[in-house]
């Protein structure tokens, strides 16, 4: 079935763990989106690809690295996991930047990131 | 710097009632205003979506009312149901601003 994945969709780990969150998209789109959601903050872009190998920061970047070496996955990468890292984590993905009637950005279900 | 303000947090509304929740922005370059619902465990997924050259518009029971020179636009949902209580997110996307930036949320509840 077309969609988008992530996994795991739960993980506790320890502060100064690296810890990698996995996306897959089987729609072949281009962009790619990695936001955090936090209680009163809403959803943040952490980093976007706009395609294999082209990726850059959003709002929230700082502790984060990404990396797309195939279109239809996105890995992020917590390189020591922080506990202000705790957070639920969710991929997106669009034929467009920003989005288009008709083009929206599709979200995956989450990864719910413990850090102790 | 929060560019799209949205309210209100939470809300309550009985069946069959009228649900408004609020949003303004900042970035007058957007030109995609999308409302996403959220149901708990899952990720956020588009419910309506507005341009700013249309004032409203409708889909079932779900309506945004848009109004440029003020720069805000709102969610109308008629004759809310129980499996409408969801948390609601409006946001803005466009005049190459990064992804989509998002209010919030609205924790709407509906009562039966």
């Amino acid at each position: 079935d077309a969609g988008i994945t992530q996994s795991p969709r739960y993980k506790i780990t320890e502060t100064g763990r690296q810890v990698t969150l996995m996306c897959h998209q089987t729609w072949s789109h281009s962009y790619m989106f990695w936001y955090r959601q936090d209680l009163g903050h809403g959803l943040r872009l952490i980093y976007y690809s706009a395609a294999a190998d082209i990726t850059d920061k959003g709002e929230v970047p700082d502790g984060y690295v990404v990396s797309r070496s195939k279109t239809e996955n996105f890995p992020l990468t917590l390189e020591s996991a922080t506990r202000s890292q705790t957070s639920v984590y969710f991929c997106a993905s669009s034929e467009r930047q920003g989005a288009w009637i008709n083009q929206p950005q599709h979200f995956g279900d989450g990864t719910r990131l413990s850090i102790l | 710097q929060q560019q799209v303000k949205q309210s209100p947090q939470s809300l309550i509304v009985q069946k069959g009632g009228i649900s408004i929740i609020n949003c303004a922005y900042e970035n007058t370059a957007f030109d995609y205003f999308p409302w996403y619902q959220q149901f708990p465990g899952k990720g956020p997924a588009l419910l309506i979506a507005i341009r700013p050259d249309v004032s409203e518009k409708k889909e079932g029971r779900f309506t945004i009312s848009f109004n440029k020179s003020a720069k805000q636009f709102s969610l109308h949902i008629m004759d809310s149901q129980p499996g409408d209580s969801a948390t609601y997110f409006c946001a803005g996307a466009g005049g190459g601003a990064d992804g989509l930036t998002f209010g919030k949320g609205t924790h709407l509840i509906i009562q039966p």
